[in-house]
């Protein structure tokens, strides 16, 4: 079946620790996107990727790295110097542009505690 | 610049009808719309176009106002799985990558 795998499911980690978080999808999608989650603010962009070994900065990229060696995975590191990591993070994909006729899909979600 | 939804939240029997709204300072290009079940992941509903052109889900439909400054999502007969929180996305910031969501509408449909 294909489409978007993010694991953990949950992940707890101690303040002041660096944690990466895993997005994978098998769809053949172009773009992949990470989405912040936190209650009452909607979906928040932190970094997306048009194309492999290429990402931009989304609306809240502070504390936040990404890589795209492949075109199957975008994994995200929420490092140290973000000061409220504890959040739902979400990724997503698209076929392509997303401003005409494409959508995003989601994957199920990765919710990070930081304690 | 981020949409504004309305109503934040409403609350339905099963059977009735509901609209909800997305509204921008700008006419927009597409309306991407999804549905949140607590504590999972969006799920796409559909997409509207600029033509008016829908894509997507059999039973809900959408439509801009005059200006397409707004667009209200229309779910008709309503049944309990409808319940979840709708988000709205549109194209921003330039790219024709970034969708920005609205802060959503908190839909609960009651037997």
């Amino acid at each position: 079946d294909g489409g978007i795998t993010q694991s953990p499911k949950y992940l707890f980690r101690k303040e002041g620790q660096n944690v990466t978080l895993s997005c994978e999808q098998n769809l053949n999608h172009d773009a992949m996107y990470w989405y912040r989650q936190d209650p009452g603010q909607g979906l928040r962009l932190i970094y997306y990727s048009q194309i492999v070994n290429d990402f931009q900065k989304g609306d809240i990229a502070e504390g936040y790295s990404v890589s795209r060696e492949k075109k199957e995975s975008f994994p995200l590191t929420v490092t140290s110097a973000q000061k409220n990591p504890t959040a739902f993070y979400l990724c997503a994909s698209s076929i392509d542009e997303v401003r005409a006729s494409d959508t995003q899909y989601f994957g199920p979600g990765t919710r990070l505690t930081v304690l | 610049q981020q949409p504004v939804q309305s109503p934040q939240a409403v609350i339905l029997r099963e059977g009735e009808d509901a609209v909800i709204n997305c509204s921008s300072s700008k006419a927009l290009y597409s309306v991407h719309w999804y549905r949140q079940k607590h504590g999972e992941a969006p799920v796409f509903l559909m997409i509207l176009l600029k033509g008016g052109e829908q894509k997507g889900h059999e039973k809900i439909s959408a439509s801009f106002n005059e200006k397409k400054q707004q667009s209200s999502l229309y779910l008709t007969a309503s049944q309990l799985s409808y319940s979840g929180t709708y988000f709205c996305g549109t194209p921003s910031g330039g790219s024709n990558y970034k969708l920005t969501f609205g802060k959503g509408t908190l839909l609960t449909v009651n037997p």
